[in-house]
């Protein structure tokens, strides 16, 4: 089974607008963490937004904000008011961490190409 | 913020010969490092962990003897594709693991391998 699921290969989203690119995970562990990356067609990666799984509060960075549900598994990123340069690709990653020190990797998701239509 | 870089940002390479990919976190220590490959339109797929001091640790099938890890120095990564083949062209991506308190990773912008 996958353990990161993004369901949505492309998104469309009007200039201004909010929208919410969706995240599911699979994990047995207890502590995780989860992650979104923003890679631009130049190809680096740019982190956005973590949330942990102990986290009582959604994680926000200034327009992006992380849904997390933990009973559902999913951690949608949500950007409000759009902009041009916000047309990328973004990835969700998670990393499992009950196995201790040595878990540091992440398993990304297929990504969601989002292009924000002026 | 922290900067990893990578070395070449792009690099074309005829079949048979060894390419040398290097990734440096510029302004802090990396005791460990990542080695990424995405393929056109996919996902980041783990290579390998690469440990300061010691040997890499591989994911499973991804050839060690094919691709060289060596991880010499706390703020150097070096990924070898020795006798390259087209198939292997791809984008290869670093990360650094910057503290093991918080786990942040920041990635380098990558080096595109083209295989002729």
């Amino acid at each position: 089974a996958q353990k990161i699921t993004q369901t949505q290969p492309g998104m469309f989203v009007q200039e201004k607008e909010a929208v919410t690119l969706d995240c599911t995970y699979d994990t047995s562990d207890q502590s995780y963490g989860l992650f979104w990356y923003k890679q631009p067609s130049s190809g680096e990666m740019i982190f956005l937004i973590y949330q942990g799984s102990y986290d009582e509060q959604n994680a926000t960075e200034g327009r992006y904000s992380l849904n997390f549900q933990k009973a559902r598994k999913s951690a949608n990123l949500v950007i409000s008011a759009s902009q041009l340069g916000d047309s990328a690709m973004y990835f969700c990653a998670m990393r499992e961490m009950d196995s201790g020190a040595g878990s540091y990797q992440l398993t990304f998701g297929k990504g969601t190409k989002l292009s924000v239509i002026p | 913020g922290a900067v990893v870089s990578q070395h070449p940002s792009w690099v074309i390479c005829k079949s048979g010969t060894s390419v040398k990919i290097e990734c440096r976190s510029l302004d802090f220590q990396a005791t460990t490092m990542f080695w990424y490959r995405q393929f056109p339109k996919q996902s980041l797929m783990l290579m390998a962990t690469s440990n300061e001091g010691s040997k890499a640790t591989y994911e499973q099938g991804v050839e060690k003897d094919k691709f060289l890890i060596n991880h010499a120095s706390l703020t150097l990564s070096t990924l070898t594709v020795t006798s390259a083949h087209p198939e292997d062209s791809s984008f290869y991506i670093c990360s650094a693991l910057r503290d093991r308190v918080t786990y942040e990773q920041y990635f380098g912008p990558g080096t595109r391998l083209t295989v002729t």
